[in-house]
Formats: C-alpha cells, sequence, structure tokens
C-alpha cells in the first residue's frame, strides 16, 4: 500500500547539537507537510512544501523537498529544550488523504 | 475560535461495550478526519469527510463508524470496544477537500480498553 517511512524512530542529542529526520514515499508526492507534537500533545502544523528542490526556512528549521518529490528532511540547527518533541512527515499521495510517517521523537540532554 | 474540540478526554471501557468519540469544529472547515495514534506507528487515518453527508473509509475503519450530517460536528462511534482500539484519537480538520491545506488537530481522547 501507499507508505511514507520516516527515519530515525528515536533520537536522542546534546543541547546544541544538530538534528535531522528523513522521509521516504514509495510513490511521488503532490506536496508534504511536516508537524511536531509535544509530549502529551497533538499535532501542529510546521509547513508544507510543494516544488521539486523546495528549501524552507523557519529559525533554526530548514526543511527540503526531493527532486524526484519523493523524499523529504528536516534539519534542526543547534537544538534547544522547546524542540523537544515528536516530529512528524506527512505525504499527499493525491487522493485527498495525508499520509503520515511514524515520526521521529527527539529528546534532549540540557 | 475554540478550533477543533474532543470530549471526553480520557475514557475506559469493557471489552464489548460501544460509545461515541466527539469532534466538533468552529471554522467552516469542509474536511474532517480520525485518526488514531499508537506507540511507532504514526498517526494512521481512521474516517474522514469531505462535507455534511459525505464519509469515507481511511486506512483503518474496521470497528468504526461515523456520519457528518453537519458541517460541524464529525462524531467516532465504537461498535464494539475491543482491546485493539486502546489508543489514542485525534480529530483533525481542514478548509478545503485537497491535502494541500494544513490540518488542525484536536487536543485527542486517551481510550483504554480493558
Amino acid at each position: 500500500g501507499q507508505q511514507v517511512m520516516q527515519i530515525p524512530q528515536y533520537q536522542h542529542v546534546q543541547e546544541g547539537e544538530d538534528f535531522t529526520t528523513y522521509c521516504n514515499s514509495s510513490t511521488t508526492l503532490s506536496n508534504i507537510q511536516w508537524y511536531k507534537q509535544r509530549p502529551g500533545g497533538h499535532p501542529v502544523f510546521l509547513i508544507q512544501l510543494v516544488k521539486s528542490g523546495e528549501v524552507k526556512k523557519q529559525k533554526r528549521l530548514t526543511f527540503q523537498f526531493g527532486e524526484a518529490k519523493k523524499n523529504s528532511s528536516l534539519h534542526i540547527t543547534a537544538t534547544q529544550t522547546t524542540d523537544v518533541g515528536t516530529y512528524f512527515c506527512a505525504g499527499d499521495q493525491g487522493a485527498q488523504k495525508l499520509v503520515f510517517g511514524q515520526g521521529t521523537r527527539l529528546t534532549i540532554n540540557p | 475560535n475554540a478550533g477543533v474540540t474532543q470530549t471526553p478526554k480520557f475514557q475506559v471501557l469493557k471489552t464489548g461495550q460501544s460509545m461515541t468519540l466527539q469532534c466538533a469544529q468552529d471554522m467552516n472547515h469542509e474536511y474532517m478526519s480520525w485518526y488514531r495514534q499508537d506507540p511507532g506507528m504514526g498517526l494512521r487515518l481512521i474516517h474522514y469527510s469531505v462535507g455534511a453527508g459525505i464519509t469515507d473509509q481511511g486506512e483503518v475503519p474496521n470497528g468504526y463508524n461515523v456520519s457528518r450530517s453537519t458541517t460541524e460536528d464529525f462524531p467516532l462511534r465504537l461498535l464494539s470496544a475491543a482491546p485493539s482500539q486502546t489508543s489514542v484519537y485525534f480529530c483533525a480538520s481542514r478548509t478545503g477537500t485537497s491535502a494541500s491545506y494544513e490540518q488542525y488537530f484536536g487536543p485527542g481522547t486517551r481510550l483504554t480498553v480493558t
């Protein structure tokens, strides 16, 4: 079936280190969205990427969409304790439904 | 705007019981959906609706029913609860039927079936 794979499942870093999570789809995506879920909370929309090769930045967060529109990444520079949470990618495979990756849970040692 | 609201926040059921999880949004969104979240599984789509009177199945629909009689409300019914339905349930809405719009999630319902 349609799948969006996300790695790693868990990542533990020291505060100040960088963090990256990767998302791969089995099919070409119309767009990809990224969400953040704080512990005990609900997913909150971060950003959407639409164009092939697109790169967007939000302060210390950099989002990329692959040239083939099948993969994406989220990179956080110099993590802070406020970055703790689970990051999900969600791909639009053209059927009105978003398919979510399994998420990457980020924990940070202060 | 309250956004997306869900009730109850927590629920414990015995196997075989039925119940309805409530979801409402006040943003006049056309599209509403229900997800379940299990450890290591991400968010899996149960059912969705592209407008009042229209519903469709998602990835994991078995054991659940939905209806959409108004734009605002999208209740999820568990017909006969099973321990495998222990999960956190999120309702979400977005402004358009295309998946190119951001989704707004409710706070979730944590369900335990014993």
